[in-house]
């Protein structure tokens, strides 16, 4: 089944303490991104990546670090997360870095940092 | 800072009316405009998308595009209970997806 998986689905942890975050997809995607989403604020861009060892910030980076070493994986890292990081976040992947190309998300991780 | 702006409702709509959802974005340069569906407590999947000024049609979704007036709207029609959701609006803006906040519809049967 094609999938974007995201682990762990919940994390509860407190602050400075590191943490990373999972992405993987397996349709041969190029390009991937990680949002965040809170109440009233929709979805924002934390980092993308167009294909394998590039990537890019998006509007919200502060705080974050992301690597992609292989295609299918795209890991976000909280290396001291603090409480304004709590949030929902979603991984996504699509065909290529085209706009047009449908954007497919995992099921989301809900942290809270306390 | 681009944005993209929606009524976060919430919009009640009757069951088998017409529901109208409505999108503002700042970037006059975008080139194209998407409707995602996000239910409760889960990820948001692609409902249309739309490149073009005019109508595009899909099933009971149509998607309206009005580049001059920088406004794309989404009307579902014979809603049904089931389509009561968040509905994303996101609109491309230099090699990035800006989001709307979404509009709350519910669906009374």
């Amino acid at each position: 089944e094609a999938q974007v998986t995201q682990n762990p689905r919940y994390l509860i942890t407190v602050t400075g303490k590191k943490l990373t975050v999972t992405c993987s997809q397996n349709m041969n995607h190029e390009y991937m991104s990680w949002y965040r989403q809170d109440p009233g604020l929709g979805l924002r861009q934390i980092y993308y990546s167009m294909n394998v060892e590039v990537t890019d910030k998006g509007d919200v980076p502060e705080g974050y670090k992301v690597s992609r070493k292989e295609k299918r994986n795209f890991p976000l890292i909280l290396e001291s997360p603090s409480p304004n990081q709590t949030s929902l976040y979603f991984c996504a992947s699509s065909l290529s870095g085209q706009l047009y190309n449908e954007q497919f998300f995992g099921p989301g991780t809900r942290l809270t940092v306390l | 800072q681009k944005e993209v702006e929606q009524n976060s409702g919430p919009l009640s709509v009757p069951e088998g009316a017409i529901a109208s959802l409505n999108c503002t974005y700042s970037d006059r340069g975008s080139q194209s405009f998407f409707w995602y569906r996000q239910y409760s407590g889960k990820s948001p999947e692609l409902i249309m998308f739309i490149y073009s000024n005019g109508d595009k049609e899909d099933g009971r979704f149509t998607a309206q595009l009005n580049k001059a007036s920088q406004y794309v709207s989404l009307l579902i029609r014979d809603s049904q209970p089931s389509d009561s959701a968040t509905y994303l609006c996101a609109v491309d803006s230099n090699y990035q997806l800006i989001w709307g906040a979404g509009t709350k519809l519910i669906i009374k049967p």
